[in-house]
């Protein structure tokens, strides 16, 4: 079935960049996400990408898609500790009816 | 301003006591969708609803129920017969089946049974 996987934790020190990893299974996905949650609060979608682009720039934010691989990443320019948060990955195929979600990276700032 | 409301943002249920968590939107959205977050674990679907009077189980659908009369509300109720039910509850919504653009996220409920 559909899976997506993502690595539980990721340290960086501020004004690092910080990649987030994800893989998932469905080659026929067709939308992948990326949400970002604080804690106590909802998911916010920060970003997504069609599968028939390699990346997407958003400000700090570039997500790169491997196809291929099945592989898609998170990378934050100059990370700021308003950056701690859970990210998560998620894909949709079109038509299913739900989207699925990986279990998040917990990403920590370093002074 | 549009948007997702979830309410109580904490709620305390005791051993045997059905609780209905709410969830509201004004955004026009078809798709509406409750998951379950445990700490340090992804989100889990309970259940999810495309149309008004139509709901589909998700994968962890046992001890919850839900009914969606109206378009804007999707409100859960975590039954007895749920023997873990605390955790963080969030409800989603989506502005077409395909959840093509994804989802718009409530800011949760915490549930606690004391």
């Amino acid at each position: 079935g559909e899976d997506v996987e993502q690595s539980l934790f990721l340290s960086v020190r501020e004004g690092d960049s910080s990649v987030i990893n994800c893989t998932y299974t469905d080659s026929s996905s067709t939308y992948l996400y990326w949400y970002k949650q604080e804690p106590g609060a909802g998911l916010q979608l920060l970003t997504y990408i069609f599968s028939n682009m390699d990346m997407k720039q958003d400000q700090r934010l570039t997500v790169l898609l491997n196809k291929k691989d099945k592989h898609l990443s998170l990378r934050i320019a100059d990370t700021q500790t308003g950056d701690s948060a859970i990210y998560f990955c998620a894909e949709n195929n079109g038509s299913a009816s739900k989207i699925i979600f990986g279990s998040g990276t917990r990403l920590s700032i370093r002074p | 301003d549009g948007g997702i409301t979830q309410s109580p943002k904490y709620l305390f249920r005791k051993e045997g006591q059905n609780v209905t968590l709410s969830c509201e939107q004004n955004l026009n959205h078809d798709a509406m969708y409750w998951y379950r977050q445990d700490p340090g674990q992804g989100l889990r679907l309970i259940y999810y609803s495309q149309i008004v009077n139509d709901f589909q189980k998700g994968d962890i659908a046992e001890g919850y129920s839900v009914s969606r009369e109206k378009k804007e509300s999707f409100p859960l109720t975590v039954t007895s017969a749920q023997k873990n039910p605390t955790a963080f509850y969030l409800c989603a919504s989506s502005n077409d089946r395909d959840s093509s653009y994804g989802y718009t996220f409530g800011s949760g409920t915490r549930l606690t049974v004391v």
